[in-house]
């Protein structure tokens, strides 16, 4: 069952900027709950990207912004690097399904 | 050092359970919810269900409901996902994931443990 919706690749030159979108319906973004970003390198565990909509923890990038607008948000990477290419996913709270905790489809950023 | 240290590979029969660990060493065990995230082969993240460690308080995935337990051992800060009625669909990297509350972003990640449920 997709929950959140992300577009499957996005690719861009070293120093270009991309978007991945995440679009949700009214049980989860659009109700007011916060999104969360994850990036995950091929073979790793995901580590926390985004929090709180637009927060960055400590030590990430200030190349890695995040904002939501009702059911959706976004990731923005800006000036793009070759350490960026890896698997990207939104989460968030969907209150129709019993306090789960729910993930976006996954999107995979190539630097070209 | 903060870390969340999860137990080795495991490999099961269909129908069979299986029983993960979860080490947390370098925070307070009892102040942050432990949940469970798995990741099938070349798939995306899919959330299991959480723990309070220090309630023992739950809540699963409804499709894992019934086949699914989160338990601990607070003496020595361990979480525990137990899978039961394995299927070969089951075969994924499983992780244990920290969170401070049932809103708050997952901030630390275990390693990941693959279980193979061969057909």
């Amino acid at each position: 069952q997709t929950v959140l919706t992300q577009p499957p690749s996005v690719s861009g030159a070293p120093g270009q900027r991309v978007t991945i979108s995440c679009t949700g319906s009214s049980s989860n973004l659009g109700a007011g709950y916060d999104v969360h970003w994850y990036q995950q390198v091929p073979g790793t565990a995901p580590k926390l990207l985004i929090y709180g909509n637009k927060n960055r923890p400590s030590g990430v990038p200030d190349r890695f912004s995040g904002s939501k607008s009702g059911s959706s948000a976004s990731l923005t990477i800006t000036g793009l690097q070759a350490e960026d290419e890896a698997d990207y996913y939104c989460q968030s709270y969907d209150d129709r399904l019993d306090g789960s905790r729910v993930f976006g489809t996954g999107t995979k950023v190539t630097v070209l | 050092q903060v870390q969340l240290v999860q137990s080795g590979a495991e490999v099961k029969r269909p129908g069979a359970s299986v029983k993960v660990s979860c080490k947390a060493s370098g925070y307070a065990f009892n102040t942050y919810d432990i949940n469970w995230v798995r990741q099938g082969p070349g798939q995306g993240l899919e959330w299991m269900g959480w723990m309070n460690p220090n309630s023992g308080n739950t809540g699963y995935a409804r499709r894992f409901q019934g086949r699914v337990s989160i338990t601990r051992d607070s003496s020595i800060t361990t979480a525990f996902l137990e899978l039961r009625s394995l299927k070969s669909e089951d075969t994924a990297v499983y992780f244990c994931v920290r969170g401070r509350q049932w809103l708050a972003p997952f901030d630390l990640w275990g390693q990941g443990t693959l279980v193979t449920v061969p057909p």
